[in-house]
């Protein structure tokens, strides 16, 4: 079985620019995770979609969103980029929308660089 | 309310040792603590996860030992070997959402 994929692996953009980053989940899993990770604030969470819709959301700039497809795949878009921004944006997917059984798996990530 | 907090930062072990890396919480809704290895170039992997019905759990060389009183849980690594040698991360979720509080990751070099 297919793990989480994440595509691009690596980008590069500059300030003020916009990106759109993609999330494939597990094969039947449902819920969608977004988490942002950087040296100097750890892993943080971004949002959670489950069916379409957004159930959770982090502290983040109204700069960041996400949608989720109804085939589970998701995106996020980073819009005017800063360079904080500069971080490895982690997807993570579950099975079902109960949490007794919500074990996340999470892809290899996609190093952001903004210069 | 919502912080994980992780120690050591970094831990060196001895190959054949006994790593063990601490967590501690303040929000009393989290009810489920999983433990992630993360390497270099990857995302983030759950190795072992508790729920604060049991005391502790095993699977493997990998414990986690819960304290519900005194709101803390520590990762113990039996045997350590230097393919151990990772980043690992404690996190806690629970109350009205999914989200993951992630600690702060503690770097182990397991040596050989």
């Amino acid at each position: 079985k297919a793990g989480v994929t994440q595509t691009p692996r690596y980008l590069i953009k500059t300030r003020g620019q916009q990106v759109t980053l993609s999330c494939s989940p597990i094969s039947g899993h449902r819920s969608v995770s977004w988490y942002q990770q950087t040296p100097g604030q750890g892993l943080q969470f971004l949002f959670e979609y489950f069916s379409e819709t957004q159930r959770n959301k982090g502290n983040f700039p109204g700069r960041f969103s996400g949608r989720q497809f109804s085939n589970s795949r998701s995106e996020m878009n980073v819009s005017t980029l800063e360079l904080g921004d500069s971080a490895l944006y982690l997807c993570a997917s579950s099975w079902l929308s109960s949490r007794l059984t919500d074990t996340q798996y999470f892809g290899p990530g996609t190093r952001l660089t903004v210069l | 309310q919502q912080q994980v907090k992780q120690s050591p930062q970094s831990l060196i072990v001895q190959k054949g040792g006994i790593s063990i890396i601490n967590c501690a919480y303040e929000n009393t809704a989290f009810d489920y603590f999983p433990w992630y290895q993360q390497f270099p170039g990857k995302g983030p992997a759950l190795l072992i996860a508790i729920r604060p019905d049991v005391s502790e759990k095993k699977e493997g060389r990998f414990t986690i030992s819960f304290n519900k009183s005194a709101k803390q849980f520590s990762l113990h690594i039996m045997d350590s070997q230097p393919g151990d040698s990772a980043t690992y991360f404690c996190a806690a979720r629970g109350g009205a959402t999914n989200k993951l509080i992630f600690g702060t990751g503690t770097l182990l070099a397991v040596q050989p």
